[in-house]
């Protein structure tokens, strides 16, 4: 069994601030963690991804999350936030066992000037 | 730059029609996904094939939706008939179970109105 949670539904920063958004995991066997972003009208995109390499992951758009297994957590950060961050978010988890992904709720980022 | 690729892009309908969507995956996958979104529901998991055989319609309405991969190249959803509730964006996403991380390609969605 896998399943994903995301703290937050809503997050705010201002330009340049830290983002950071929460995602802890659930998974009976070592999982493969991703990183979704989705822009208004438009499918979602790969961040990042965690396939048992690394536990620190750089993606695109100076977005990276640490896998950290005693936490169950895979967080996305990003230094300094830009307002194109201004996105949903979603984190997903796939069990290395399984077909499909289980995606969380998402987390909307607004990005204040 | 390969990507999925779905029509049409947008569809209004009136209650009790027809509705097919379709979607074409990227050359050389062999798992083809549909999801629905919705504000209330979230990013919601309808079906999933692998090499054109269904392996999960669980999250699928069976008395009005249906998915088929008729061949490698193409997918679609149907919805017969459709309903006011059914409104949402679908998305049909792409992968390669070859691939060891899952990774998922999405299309950009169709987005269902019925009226």
């Amino acid at each position: 069994a896998q399943s994903v949670t995301q703290l937050g539904s809503h997050v705010s920063v201002s330009e340049g601030a830290l983002v950071l958004l929460r995602c802890n995991y659930s998974s009976s066997v070592p999982p493969y963690l991703f990183w979704y972003v989705q822009y208004p009208n438009q499918g979602l995109q790969l961040l990042l991804k965690y396939t048992s390499a690394a536990t620190l992951v750089k993606g695109i758009n100076g977005f990276e999350a640490e896998f950290k297994k005693s936490e169950t957590s895979f967080h996305l950060t990003k230094p300094s936030a830009h307002m194109s961050d201004a996105a949903e978010y979603f984190c997903a988890v796939r069990a290395t066992n399984a077909g499909k992904s289980t995606f969380g709720d998402g987390t909307t980022l607004t990005v204040k000037p | 730059d390969a990507r999925v690729t779905q029509t049409p892009r947008h569809k209004v309908t009136e209650m009790g029609q027809e509705v097919t969507m379709r979607c074409q995956p990227i050359l050389g996958h062999n798992t083809v996904f549909w999801y629905r979104q919705t504000m209330m529901q979230g990013l919601e998991l309808l079906a999933y094939f692998r090499n054109r055989a269904p392996l999960d319609d669980s999250g699928m309405p069976k008395d009005r939706f249906s998915a088929e991969m008729p061949d490698a190249t193409l997918a679609t959803l149907k919805i017969q008939p459709s309903e006011p509730r059914d409104s949402a964006v679908y998305f049909c996403a792409s992968g390669s179970v070859t691939s060891r991380d899952g990774e998922q390609y999405f299309g950009p969605g169709t987005r269902l109105t019925v009226t």
